[in-house]
């Protein structure tokens, strides 16, 4: 069945390094969509962005992600982290219902 | 005000007691759902309604009944709450295909003593 993998548990950066979390995942659709939603403390998920191009980046609040389905991945970057970061980001696969994943929590330290 | 309410905001209540949530979009959107957020923060979908009609049933215990009056409305209740019930569940709203964009409500978090 489809599924999402992300990189596990607590990811813990100095502030100005850049951001990489890992995303892959597995479904029988050829063009599924792919979404990164970010939680930050005591709120809900919100979209920060979604792609279904293969090859193609997609940008926004700097944050980039780029969705490669030779590989079925969709990884989230940032060229340099900042404080307000710091938050509980999920990956998300579009199929019979959005999938999500088990969610990362980023940590940015001064 | 356009986006999705949730009442109420938390709830501490003891085992075997019913319970009941309420989630309303404004968004215009013709789907709706529940998850179930836990202590580790795993987001899981519970149900998920379009039109009143219930589309998505995971697999979850029988004493979780979910409740649509129309497309605007989703509410959610428990009979007989039992302890591992404790989390936050989300209500979220979008128009019907996997690919939108879901709005989340603010959470109600449960609390079984």
């Amino acid at each position: 069945g489809d599924s999402v993998t992300q990189t596990e548990g607590l990811v813990t950066l100095t502030e100005g390094l850049p951001v990489m979390l890992n995303c892959t995942y597995q479904t029988i659709y050829s063009n599924p969509f792919l979404f990164w939603y970010v939680q930050h403390l005591n709120e809900s998920p919100r979209l920060l962005l979604k792609s279904f191009t293969d090859n193609k980046r997609t940008e926004h609040q700097g944050f980039h992600a780029t969705l490669h389905k030779s590989s079925s991945s969709f990884h989230l970057q940032k060229s340099s982290a900042q404080l307000s970061d710091s938050a509980l980001y999920y990956c998300a696969l579009s199929g019979t219902y959005q999938r999500f994943g088990t969610g990362t929590k980023l940590q940015v330290v001064p | 005000e356009t986006a999705v309410f949730q009442t109420p905001n938390y709830h501490v209540t003891q085992v075997g007691n019913e319970v009941s949530f309420n989630c309303k979009q404004t968004l215009g959107h013709d789907t709706m759902y529940w998850y179930k957020q836990d202590s580790k923060k795993l987001l899981k979908i519970m149900f998920s309604y379009n039109n009143k009609q219930l589309i998505v049933n995971e697999t979850v215990p029988r004493r979780f009944s979910p409740q649509s009056s129309d497309k605007a409305h989703l509410n959610l209740r428990i009979k007989s709450v039992e302890p591992e019930d404790s989390a936050v569940y989300l209500c979220a709203s979008s128009f019907l295909g996997d690919q939108d964009t879901q709005y989340f409500g603010p959470g109600t978090r449960l609390l079984v003593l």
